[in-house]
């Protein structure tokens, strides 16, 4: 069955630094993958979306990858704040699951002033 | 910006009572979702509806659920029987297309507390 992966321990990063956060998948092949951020008691909120067909996306402060080989992306913060901190989820969409997206259980990023 | 909203922000309910949980999507959206987070788990896929008809439901979604759009601008879910284990946050998302690259926009989510 497919199955998303993301760093189960919360990150903690001190401020300034960057923050990179992981989303592996197994059994699918994504049309696209989205990166969402939530806050406690909050929806979550879309950030970015990445294609199979890019190599990585960049808005503002924000950084994704993707891997279609290695099954993985990558999210970056540089030049983190403790306004940052939140839970960051991965989702995937494609064909395998009818365009529905499957959602990892989010990365928990805590960053220090 | 336009924004999905969700009500109510939480619902307390006795076990074997029914619940509807209302959203009111973007209006320009023609898919829409109703997905649950149980308290520090994943947010886990409940349904999703297109042209007034269920499109996609998850195993989750048996036979006490239930949605319904009955008035072109609410889109509700309901639980006939409410166990226990349906307490969670409950989170509604709507998306203008289901192909290419459209985010769903998200409401602020109902807790659901079955006592």
């Amino acid at each position: 069955s497919q199955k998303i992966e993301q760093n189960s321990e919360a990150l903690n990063i001190q401020e300034g630094k960057t923050a990179t956060l992981t989303c592996n998948y197994t059994n699918y092949s994504p049309a696209y993958l989205q990166w969402y951020r939530q806050d406690p008691g909050r929806g979550p909120v879309f950030l970015l979306l990445i294609r199979e067909n890019e190599k990585e996306k960049r808005k503002e402060r924000l950084k994704v990858t993707f891997d279609t080989t290695l099954k993985q992306s990558l999210f970056h913060i540089t030049a983190s704040q403790p306004a940052d901190s939140a839970t960051y989820l991965c989702a995937l969409g494609g064909m395998d699951s009818n365009y529905q997206l499957i959602w990892g259980a989010g990365t928990k990023l805590i960053i220090k002033p | 910006e336009p924004e999905v909203t969700q009500t109510p922000s939480h619902q307390v309910t006795q076990m074997g009572q029914e619940v509807i949980l209302r959203c009111v999507p973007i209006s320009n959206h023609l898919y829409f979702y109703w997905y649950r987070q149980i308290l520090g788990q994943k947010v886990e896929f409940l349904v999703s509806f297109y042209n007034n008809e269920i499109s996609e439901k998850s195993e989750i979604f048996d036979d006490q659920f239930s949605v319904e759009r009955p008035d072109g601008s609410n889109f509700t879910l309901k639980i006939r029987s409410t166990k226990l284990e349906d307490s969670a946050m409950y989170f509604c998302a709507s998306r203008l297309q289901q192909l290419g690259n459209q985010p769903q926009h998200f409401g602020d989510g109902t807790r659901l507390s079955i006592l």
